[in-house]
């Protein structure tokens, strides 16, 4: 099964780009690596998702390693609301792997 | 703006009784996904169905549990009989599951107390 590793928590000053990581070194050539953020209390919320080539939308951009063992997510301007847990996980529909969350990262935003 | 919704959001309950969870995925979702969780284990995938049918369920517990769709509008996730150790966030999400990818939108969560 293909697990995601990352760091339990980090910092980031308001205003500045946050930089999330997420090692993936299992994954399988055809697993999408997808990013959710929980916020408290809230279910979690879809924020980019990406197989080989970089990815960018409204919310963030998703850089993945040319291995594709890790990749980084980046909130260009954080914002106190971008304050929340942040998860990693690798998946393809078609693939009879079970769907694995870690325990994310917990990005706090300071003023 | 479409969402997900589940009822109830709270639920106090005591040991042995039943409880059924329910979630309304977003109009034209073909992916109905049921998880719990706990401050100790995160986010648990418990049950997985697409066009109603289930695809994965390994990770619920078959004596107590189950989750069906009785229609494409409704998911339900029952636990009999309930055991304290259930007291978590059980959180559904539905998607426009294809092949490969499968976005996940998820609900508000049930907040489930078993005393």
């Amino acid at each position: 099964d293909a697990k995601t590793t990352q760091p339990t928590s980090m910092d980031c000053a308001e205003g500045r780009a946050a930089n999330l990581p997420c090692n993936h070194s299992t994954i399988s050539g055809n697993e999408y690596v997808y990013w959710y953020r929980q916020i408290h209390s809230q279910g979690p919320q879809y924020i980019i998702h990406g197989l080989k080539n970089n990815e960018t939308n409204e919310m963030a951009s998703l850089i993945i390693t040319e291995d594709r063992k890790s990749s980084t997510l980046i909130l260009p301007h954080a914002t106190l609301r971008d304050t929340a847990v942040y998860y990693c996980i690798a998946y393809n529909a078609g693939n009879n792997r079970k769907l694995i969350w870690g325990l994310g990262t917990s990005l706090a935003v300071n003023p | 703006d479409a969402r997900v919704t589940q009822t109830p959001r709270h639920k106090v309950t005591e040991m042995g009784q039943e409880v059924t969870m329910r979630c309304q995925p977003i109009l034209g979702h073909n992916t109905v996904f049921w998880y719990r969780q706990t401050m100790m284990q995160g986010l648990e995938l418990l049950a997985y169905f697409r066009n109603r049918a289930p695809l994965d369920d390994s990770g619920m517990p078959k004596d107590r549990f189950s989750a069906e769709m009785p229609d494409a509008t409704l998911a339900t996730l029952k636990i009999q009989p309930s055991e304290p150790r259930d007291s978590a966030v059980y959180f559904c999400a539905s998607g426009l599951g294809s092949l490969s990818t499968d976005t996940q939108y998820f609900g508000p969560g049930t907040r489930l107390t078993v005393l």
